[in-house]
Order: C-alpha cells, then structure tokens, then sequence
C-alpha cells in the first residue's frame, strides 16, 4: 500500500462547477500539507499549505485536512478552463528533521469551457 | 518565495553519457532535494543535497548513479550517469522555505535518453 492515495482521474468538470480533489494517508506523523498545482511541462507551482487538521481558505481554493481521518480535500470553486492541470498533494512529517515531501501519484482535473 | 533557476530546461542525451543539472536559488535556504519524475508518474524523492557534506540518498538511488554537489546555501548539481533510457525523466530542485513550512520547486530538467 502507498503511503499516499490519490485518484489519478482524469476529473472532467464544465466551467463553473465545484471541484472536489481529495487524499488519503497512512502515515500518522504526516502534520504538514500541501496541495501543488502541475501544468503540462512544468514543474509543480505551490498553491495551499496547510499544518495539522482544519480549513484554510485562498481565494477560489479551499484546502481541508481530517487528520482523524487521514484524509485530505482541496476544493476549487468557480472552476476555469485555466484550472485544468495536475493536482499534487504532498505532505510531511514533523519531528524526524525529515522535510522531504511524500506525493500522491496526481489527479489529472480538466474543466471543459 | 524563493526564485529556483534549473540548467539545462531539457536536453537530448545519448545512452551512456552522463549530464549535470544545475540548481541556482535566489537566496540561501537550508534544505534542498532532488526529485524524479517519470512519464506520466508523481514525483520520486531521489536524495536530500547537504550542504559540504555528502548528500542523503532514498532507497533505490545511489551515488554513483547520481552524484550530488551543494557547495553553498544557493547551488547544487545533480549528475545522472551512464545514461539509459529509463532515465529519461524530470528532474527536479527543491527547497525548503526560510520559514520551514513549505517546499517549492524549480521548473525542471527534462532529459530524453536515446
């Protein structure tokens, strides 16, 4: 079993439309996580950080961590064509000194206009 | 955020060579990584780059195959060597913030060995 799940999709949404990208984990020391956004043929752009469990709201994306749950959720609201990317979580631990990122293997999202 | 410069973008290589990529930061950071991509994959930590000491190696990469430098705070090399064509990949610099809370990356190296 990997460490990190994530759907590979590809996720197909019209424009406009909520987007739900989700993870899930096993690793109970993960406590920081990340959502990258990955356009063809670039490298992977930051787009939310969260620590430990909550929300964290930026703008149209909406990043949500359940650590009871070891389950983690980026929404996308208002969906655009420019949207359509790859979708990385990524995460790590605390205390090890370890910062190296684990990923998920990426859910491919386009938003139809 | 810090800026993160990668040498070469791409390059077609011939199987048996070996080329080094550059990683050049805008400002000094304390930790920095080396990743993989592979086609159509999620990103693969190859090792951790240690500032005047020998770099921190995954399981599954070794450093003969793929040396790395970090001479300073700014700048590190990766060398993939005795290319084959499962190499062909991005390859990817990153770093940590000065706040240590997040991880950004460069643009990518992507080799194509032939």
């Amino acid at each position: 079993q990997k460490e990190v799940e994530q759907d590979p999709g590809p996720l197909s949404v019209p424009e406009g439309a909520i987007v739900s990208l989700n993870c899930t984990y096993s690793n109970s020391a993960f406590q920081y996580f990340m959502w990258y956004r990955q356009y063809s043929r670039k490298g992977p752009e930051l787009l939310m950080y969260t620590y430990s469990s909550g929300n964290k709201e930026d703008g149209r994306f909406t990043a949500q961590v359940d650590k009871s749950s070891k389950y983690i959720s980026l929404f996308i609201r208002d969906s655009q064509p420019s949207d359509s990317a790859t979708y990385l979580c990524a995460m790590s631990a605390v205390g090890t000194g370890r910062r190296a990122l684990t990923f998920g293997s990426g859910t491919r999202l386009q938003v139809q206009p | 955020s810090a800026v993160i410069s990668q040498k070469p973008s791409r390059d077609i290589c011939q199987r048996g060579t070996s080329l080094t990529i550059q990683c050049q930061v805008d400002s000094q950071v304390t930790m920095m990584f080396w990743y993989r991509q592979q086609p159509g994959q999620s990103l693969t930590l190859i090792a951790t780059a240690n500032q005047g000491s020998e770099a921190t190696y995954e399981s599954g990469f070794v450093i003969d195959k793929f040396p790395i430098s970090r001479p300073n705070l700014t700048f590190s090399t990766l060398t993939v060597s005795n290319m084959s064509p499962e190499d062909s990949s991005i390859y990817l610099c990153s770093v940590v913030s000065y706040s240590g809370n997040t991880i950004y990356f460069g643009e990518g190296s992507w080799l194509t060995v032939v």
